[in-house]
């Protein structure tokens, strides 16, 4: 059974605080790796995808550890903005394009 | 930025009945999806859907469940008779125009489904 285990939540942190997420896959063949983020009530939005040598995206750096089957998302200088949930999301590639999602870390963002 | 856009916003429906949900996928995207997200549960696929046939489906996607792509732009989703548990959000999605890894699929904003 393909399953994502992401941290229980919430975490409430002050605004300009640094948060990091963490999120295992139990699928071994798992080939593609994204961060989501999803509004109360609304769609997931794609924050970033994952790649093996770790990549950055302005405040937001995700890592990938394919050995511990582990991946992490860190957010530098938080913004009220930042406030939503995050969804680690996981796609096994090798014909199936089928998304397996994290339940979601809920972060809130304290001014 | 071109959107997936899904209609209805929110559909009401009596147990039993069938309902159809509608989706217009990114423009020059390939594989469409469909999702759906239970109150307070985690994101679940559905079913793939490429070249004209289903390409992958999940467990909960049972008889009761179909996909159809009527014309060139739109996608939709038949639930017939409908069940209490039917009641979810369920999104569409869409992929590229190739296969390759790290391709991220683009979700609409859903269709809000309640069974009453």
């Amino acid at each position: 059974r393909k399953e994502v285990e992401q941290d229980p939540g919430p975490f409430n942190v002050p605004e300009g605080a640094t948060v990091a997420f963490n999120c295992t896959y139990s699928n071994s063949a798992s080939q593609s790796f994204f961060w989501y983020r999803q509004d109360c009530r609304k769609e997931p939005k794609l924050l970033m995808s994952v790649y093996s040598s770790g990549n950055e995206d302005g405040r937001f750096t995700a890592q990938l550890n394919r050995a511990s089957q582990y991946i992490s998302l860190l957010i530098r200088d938080s913004k009220l903005s930042d406030s939503a949930t995050y969804l680690c999301v996981v796609q096994s590639g090798a014909g199936s394009y089928q998304l397996t999602f994290g339940k979601g870390t809920k972060l809130s963002v304290i001014p | 930025e071109p959107e997936v856009t899904q209609t209805p916003s929110h559909q009401v429906t009596q147990m039993g009945q069938e309902v159809i949900l509608r989706c217009v996928p990114i423009s020059n995207h390939l594989y469409f999806y469909w999702y759906r997200q239970i109150l307070g549960q985690k994101v679940e696929f559905l079913v793939s859907f490429y070249n004209n046939e289903i390409s992958e489906k999940s467990e909960i996607f049972d008889d009761q469940f179909s996909v159809e792509r009527p014309d060139g732009s739109n996608f939709t989703l038949k639930i017939r008779s409908t069940k209490l548990e039917d009641s979810a959000m369920y999104f569409c999605a869409s992929a590229g125009q190739a296969i390759y890894s790290n391709q991220p699929q683009h979700f609409g904003d859903g269709t809000r489904l309640s069974i009453l």
